[in-house]
């Protein structure tokens, strides 16, 4: 079946520092790929997406390429600030069957300044 | 304006009860969900609705009945509420089968004593 694997948290890291955060698919269909945060007390929010291979999703400072490839599609930031603590969920979608977004396990993110 | 919304926010009720989870979504979409985010953020699929119509029901026990009176809103009730009950419960809404992303509420942390 479908489903996505990212790197077990947490993962801490100094303010300004460059940000990677894994994550590998399994789908047997053309998923479009989505990386969603959930800050604290909060609900989640698409961060970035990509749609086909080779697309990159970008927002507030946070990249992420579509590798079909390597069915992977690792998140990104070149230098992560204190709010950028928060939880991140990788997903995918196959929409032409039963249009179930399938969550990764997420990733805790500490900043420290 | 908010786009999906979910009540109550928290939920406090002793084991036995029967409770229900409302939420609204004013963005048009034609498929709306239901999630379940355990203590270690894990988010699983509960059920999902098209047209009001049920299209994925993930093996949920039998005490959760979602109900959906029209596209807009999907609630949900649960009956005889269990400790392992706690958690918290995502409402989501996506146009079908054009790969989008979901959109979520805010989320409703249900906790059982």
């Amino acid at each position: 079946g479908d489903s996505v694997t990212q790197m077990e948290g947490p993962v801490t890291l100094s303010e300004e520092a460059f940000l990677t955060i894994n994550c590998t698919y399994t789908a047997t269909g053309y998923p479009s790929l989505f990386w969603y945060v959930q800050y604290p007390g909060e609900g989640l929010q698409l961060l970035l997406k990509a749609t086909k291979a080779d697309d990159k999703g970008s927002n507030k400072g946070f990249e992420a390429t579509y590798r079909k490839e390597t069915t992977s599609f690792h998140l990104e930031k070149g230098s992560v600030q204190v709010s950028d603590s928060a939880v991140y969920f990788c997903a995918l979608s196959v929409g032409n069957r039963d249009d179930k977004i399938i969550f990764g396990k997420g990733t805790r993110l500490h900043i420290l300044p | 304006d908010t786009a999906v919304s979910q009540t109550p926010k928290y939920l406090v009720t002793q084991m036995g009860n029967d409770k229900s989870i409302k939420c609204e979504q004013n963005l048009g979409h034609d498929t709306m969900y239901w999630y379940k985010q355990d203590s270690k953020k894990f988010l699983k699929i509960m059920f999902s609705y098209n047209n009001k119509e049920l299209i994925i029901n993930e093996t949920v026990p039998n005490r959760f009945s979602p109900k959906s009176p029209d596209k807009a809103h999907l609630n949900l009730h649960i009956n005889s509420l269990e400790l392992g009950d706690s958690a918290v419960y995502f409402c989501a809404s996506s146009q079908r089968g054009m790969n989008t992303e979901a959109f979520f509420g805010q989320g409703t942390r249900l906790t059982v004593v």
